[in-house]
């Protein structure tokens, strides 16, 4: 019955890779969201979906490509990876945009591009 | 863009010690919501808070929203070995939907 779920927990890859990490939520939330974490422990938003609709697109770079199919998903696919690809992402959700809102975080992805 | 910073960057503490972090806004923040992030872990919510000067507690928590809605701060009380991790304030920026997370302060409790 976990909430915010993401798979996997652990991605290893060589540089030049494509992959991609998965998002499910089940609060039944129509907002979700990818944050990026560095080594630092600095949280970045990257992208936000509400309804399936693209909100949110920081300055990441287009080798990122979200993707949502229905509202309780939200996939991130990440072309060409880069060694400064390393760190944890987290998909998150809200009710709604309302920036009152709690976000829920998933576990994490933490990925290691060699 | 707007920034949000946090000070200390980490503290380390003896249990039984008071602790304290300090958000701080460069924009006025229509509210202003805490994280916990245990280590390995993810982001939890803790608490919200919205009017100017407001204080709520948690127990051995205590969080408060500036007067001029720009800084925070989360002080809490004799620390135990189970408030180990990183806090994160953050705030509204930009677009409804977007939170702005602060910097992060982790503490670390030692017996």
């Amino acid at each position: 019955d976990t909430a915010v779920s993401q798979t996997p927990k652990y991605l290893v890859t060589q540089m030049g890779n494509d992959k991609s990490i998965k998002c499910e939520q089940n609060l039944g939330h129509d907002t979700m969201y990818w944050y990026k974490q560095d080594s630092k422990k600095f949280l970045k938003i990257m992208f936000s979906y509400n309804n399936k609709e693209l909100i949110i697109n920081e300055t990441v770079p287009n080798r990122f490509s979200p993707k949502s199919p229905d509202k309780a998903h939200l996939n991130l696919h990440i072309n060409s990876l880069e060694l400064g690809d390393s760190a944890v992402y987290f998909c998150a959700s809200s009710q709604d945009l309302d920036y009152r809102e709690t976000q829920y975080f998933g576990p994490g992805t933490r990925l290691l591009v060699l | 863009g707007q920034q949000v910073m946090q000070i200390p960057q980490y503290q380390h503490v003896q249990e039984g010690e008071d602790f304290t972090t300090y958000c701080n806004s460069s924009t006025t923040l229509s509210n202003i919501q805490w994280y916990k992030q245990r280590p390995g872990g993810h982001p939890v919510f803790l608490i919200q808070l919205v009017k100017s000067g407001e204080v709520k507690k948690q127990k051995r928590l205590t969080f408060q929203f500036g007067e001029a809605k720009k800084n925070s701060s989360l002080h809490i009380t004799a620390t135990q070995t189970t408030d180990v991790g990183t806090y994160f304030c953050a705030g509204p920026t930009g677009t409804a939907s977007k939170l702005t997370f602060g910097t992060g302060t982790r503490l670390q409790v030692t017996l």
